[in-house]
């Protein structure tokens, strides 16, 4: 079955840098668009970015654009997020989550568990 | 950006009863749009898509309708597992954006 495994969340002080990182297992990774979205203590979801199935386009939410980089290892099945520079307002829990379609526009069908990022000096 | 408002944004309801939660996007986003499931300390589920559809494995009382800028997600007879935060997702245009959410709790 469909599987998303996130990691690499912890704790970092304010302005340094984490990579986040999402296993997949169970599908043609390679034919799906990825996404991440966050979730801040308590807070609603916020969508983060997305990456289309090859790599070659990717959109980002503006509260994270310039600092957030989303990218891919189709031959490692593994969806990542380079958070630089990061700001107390972005300790929240990360989702990486799948698209449901190959083609068109699209909603997120399955969903790692997240992991916590949590921004403190 | 797209904004996306949920209302109510909390909302008491006893087992049995019929719940409708309201999404209204700024801008006309056809009939893409997602209905999604959260619990506590758990990932979203995704309960409808593409504004009617719904996904599969889901229970048939949940049903959703709208297109252009207004949406509704109807629970038709509330259920005991039911009781959670739901969230409208609009994926006509990026970037992407998620309504406030409606929590259901229990009258």
């Amino acid at each position: 079955q469909v599987q998303l495994v996130e990691s690499g969340g912890g704790v970092v002080q304010p302005g340094r840098s984490l990579r986040l990182s999402c296993a997949a297992s169970g599908f043609a990774f390679s034919s799906y668009g990825m996404h991440w979205v966050r979730q801040a203590p308590g807070k609603g979801l916020e969508w983060v970015a997305v990456i289309s199935y090859d790599g070659r386009d990717e959109y980002y939410a503006d509260s994270v654009t310039g600092r957030f980089t989303i990218s891919r290892d189709n031959s490692n099945n593994t969806l990542y997020l380079q958070t630089n520079s990061l700001r107390a307002e972005d300790t929240a829990v990360y989702y990486c989550a799948k698209e449901e379609r190959i083609l068109g526009a699209t909603s997120l069908d399955c969903w790692g568990q997240g992991t916590l990022v949590t921004v403190s000096p | 950006d797209i904004q996306m408002t949920q209302s109510p944004s909390t909302l008491s309801a006893s087992v049995g009863d019929r719940v409708t939660i309201t999404c209204r996007a700024s801008q006309i986003i056809n009939s893409w749009l997602a209905w999604y499931q959260q619990k506590p300390g758990k990932a979203p589920k995704l309960l409808i898509y593409d504004a009617s559809s719904l996904e599969s494995g889901v229970p048939s009382r949940f049903s959703g309708s709208g297109s252009g800028t207004g949406f509704t997600l109807t629970i038709s007879s509330l259920q005991p597992d039911d009781f959670a935060t739901y969230y409208c997702q609009q994926y006509n245009s990026y970037p992407s954006t998620f309504g406030q959410g409606t929590k259901v709790e229990i009258k």
